[in-house]
């Protein structure tokens, strides 16, 4: 079965410039969640989207959206980038996301880089 | 709000060393606590998990308990292998319906041959 995967694996931006990124979840899994990574924050939880809907957000300004399409596959859009956007974007897939048991599988992540 | 606390870094083992990572949190109600491990250029990969106080979780010679009397959930290995140089997540979900993951700051392990 294949992983959850990320597209790009990598992006250049500078600021002011909008971002989006991509995740495709691991087959039948409908649930993906997106964290952002950086060395002085740590992995941070941006948003869960199930079923196309938004069902838990984290603490991040507006400029941070997504969505979820009917295959479950999944996007994120960062407007007006700031260098402090710059980045490792993880996205995981659960099969429900229902309940804390379920195990979340990663993708590899977008590195984005704000010039 | 829900933390988790690792132990600071890096720490550096001679291969066949014992290893272990100390981690605590902070939940209300009844978490589940996971470890994770990202090897370079890579995502995180699930290590190994427990969903009640007093369980155990092991995978690949790690293991960790999750002691609710003590908060803790601490990673250990009897014997290290050059091939476990990584970072190692300790982390939480709370004990609701959503499965938002906390994680703490992560620890970066070398181990030399």
């Amino acid at each position: 079965k294949a992983g959850v995967t990320q597209t790009p694996r990598y992006l250049i931006k500078t600021r002011g410039q909008q971002v989006t990124l991509s995740c495709s979840p691991i087959s039948g899994h409908r649930s993906v969640s997106w964290y952002q990574q950086t060395p002085g924050q740590g992995l941070q939880f941006l948003f869960e989207y199930f079923s196309e809907t938004q069902r838990n957000k984290g603490n991040f300004p507006g400029r941070f959206s997504g969505r979820q399409f009917s295959n479950s596959r999944s996007e994120m859009n960062v407007s007006t980038l700031e260098l402090g956007d710059s980045a490792l974007y993880l996205c995981a897939s659960s099969w429900a996301g229902q309940g804390s048991q379920e195990t979340q599988y990663f993708g590899p992540g977008t590195r984005l880089l704000v010039l | 709000g829900d933390s988790v606390t690792q132990m600071e870094g890096p720490v550096t083992l001679s291969e066949e060393a014992f290893l272990t990572i100390n981690c605590t949190y902070t939940a209300t109600g009844y978490p589940s606590l996971f470890w994770y491990v990202q090897y370079p250029g890579e995502g995180l990969q699930l290590l190994l998990k427990a969903t009640k106080a007093d369980d155990k979780g092991s995978n690949k010679g790690f293991e960790a308990t999750y002691r609710k009397e003590t908060t803790s959930f601490h990673l250990e290995k009897g014997s290290v292998q050059v091939s476990d140089s990584a970072v190692y997540f300790c982390a939480l979900s709370d004990g609701g319906a959503n499965s938002k993951l906390t994680f703490g700051k992560g620890i970066t392990l070398s181990v030399r041959p």
